[in-house]
């Protein structure tokens, strides 16, 4: 079974400060990381993912998150927060190789970003 | 990236009508469906997965033939909300991915949100 927690509902940071929102996962083999923003009244959007090699990944609108194996964490983070990162993040997680052959992730519930001006 | 859309946007009805929500994958062809139902604040709600050509399947819980699934093509995916009640009023969205072997990452739709009184 795989299972993914985001341990804090909500996040807040001033802007200009680097911020992480936070996101640890079980899956039973490999996992497929993900991680998604969702703007109010939006869909989700796509913001980064790790498959496999560099532990650090990079993705859009200046995000990054970290795999840590042994720590079984895929934390987001952004070096200086601004006021439009604003919205809800989403971690999900994969097993690279499924038993019972389901593809379908995992996600979160979900952290709420608030950037102070 | 990729696109998906999501029509009508936003959805309001009379208690007992139908209504019907497309989901397109307009610069690619999604093996996959995802339909997913959100709450205000909440998590995504996986409801049902679907492939091209087959069968919906749903998550537990999830009426069949109340939300009837479609997946007529590679591109096209639609749910139909029959005989709408006031608690089926949500946040609809749903998602896209193509290939498994890319990590299957889900593109998902702007959502729709249904109203019904």
């Amino acid at each position: 079974a795989q299972s993914v927690a985001q341990p804090e509902d909500q996040v807040n940071v001033a802007e200009g400060n680097p911020l992480t929102v936070k996101c640890t996962y079980s899956v039973s083999g490999n996992p497929y990381l993900f991680w998604y923003v969702q703007y109010p009244n939006r869909g989700l959007q796509f913001l980064l993912k790790y498959i496999t090699g560099d532990n650090l990944v990079k993705g859009s609108y200046g995000f990054e998150a970290e795999f840590n194996k042994s720590q079984t964490s895929f934390h987001l983070k952004k070096p200086s927060a601004l006021v439009s990162d604003s919205a809800l993040y989403f971690c999900a997680v994969r097993d690279m190789y499924p038993s019972g052959g389901s593809y379908i992730p995992t996600f979160g519930r979900g952290t709420s970003l608030i950037v102070h001006p | 990236g990729a696109v998906v859309s999501q029509h009508p946007s936003r959805v309001i009805c009379k208690s007992g009508t139908s209504v019907k929500i497309e989901c397109r994958s307009l610069d690619f062809q999604a093996t996959t469906m995802f339909w997913y139902r959100q709450f205000p604040k909440k998590s995504l709600m996986l409801m049902a997965t679907s492939n091209e050509g087959s069968k919906a399947t749903y998550e537990q819980g999830v009426e069949k033939d109340k939300f009837l699934i479609n997946h007529a093509s590679l591109t096209l995916s639609t749910l139909t909300v029959t005989s709408a009640h006031p608690e089926d009023s949500s946040f609809y969205i749903c998602s896209a991915s193509s290939r498994q072997w890319e990590g299957d990452t889900q593109y998902f739709g702007p959502g729709t949100r249904l109203t019904v009184l």
